[in-house]
């Protein structure tokens, strides 16, 4: 089945560390670039980061931008998020999302996210 | 950056045409036409609607259209039914090669 399955969510103390995957299954995951997105419970969708399909392009949002690391890892077919000094606002569901290279804005398959809590 | 601008609701009875903007800048919206729309019921992970502006990808039912005049992008769904009620989300690239969402709006079929 054609799917983007995430893991590592959890609870973390603010200033922590913690390293979320997205795994793709059943499609050729190094044609696809690769982005996060973050919502907060009955909240709106917010942009996180993205990667290219060879894993050597990567952007972020304003407000991670120097505490997020975006990776891809084409073999294992999986993307990841390395989330450092976690802060209280950082607290949401992180879901992942592809889009064919080439078609710009096509984000037709997306996983069903990991909770990440940032709370004392 | 901040979100693009949405309305926070609209509405309308089953069969009508309602609209949803979207109103960004010459940095996102205005800038090119990289602009999607996706609907999201709750629980369940966003759909795409709408791409490139007005690209609807396959089994996207036709009722569902997308339009941009400068820098505000418009989602209309012409002939709403009931299954239509969600929240529906803009995005856009931008010129800092990031991409933003819109605020979310709301669709109640009344």
């Amino acid at each position: 089945e054609v799917q983007l399955v995430e893991s590592g969510g959890g609870l973390v103390q603010p200033g922590g560390s913690l390293r979320l995957s997205c795994a793709g299954s059943d499609f050729n995951f190094r044609n696809y670039w690769m982005h996060w997105v973050r919502q907060v419970p009955g909240k709106g969708l917010e942009w996180v980061s993205r990667t290219d399909p060879a894993g050597t392009v990567t952007d972020y949002a304003d407000s991670v931008k120097g505490r997020f690391i975006v990776s891809k890892d084409n073999v294992k077919s999986t993307m990841y998020l390395q989330m450092n000094s976690l802060r209280a606002e950082d607290w949401a569901v992180y879901s992942c999302t592809r889009v064919l290279d080439g078609l710009a804005g096509h984000f037709d398959l997306w996983g069903r996210g990991t909770l990440v809590t940032v709370s004392s | 950056q901040s979100a693009l601008t949405q309305p926070p609701s609209v509405s309308g009875s089953p069969g009508q045409s309602v609209s949803i903007s979207c109103t960004g800048t010459s940095s996102d919206v205005g800038g090119h036409s990289r602009v999607s729309w996706l609907q999201q019921t709750p629980g369940t992970a966003p759909k795409l609607l709408i791409s490139e502006v007005t690209k609807r990808p396959s089994g996207v039912p036709d009722r569902f259209s997308g339009s941009k005049s400068g820098s505000t992008a418009s989602l209309t769904i012409s002939g709403l039914q009931a299954e239509d009620e969600a929240d529906y989300y803009c995005l856009s690239f931008t010129n800092r090669n990031t991409w933003l969402f819109g605020g979310g709006t709301k669709v109640t079929v009344l």
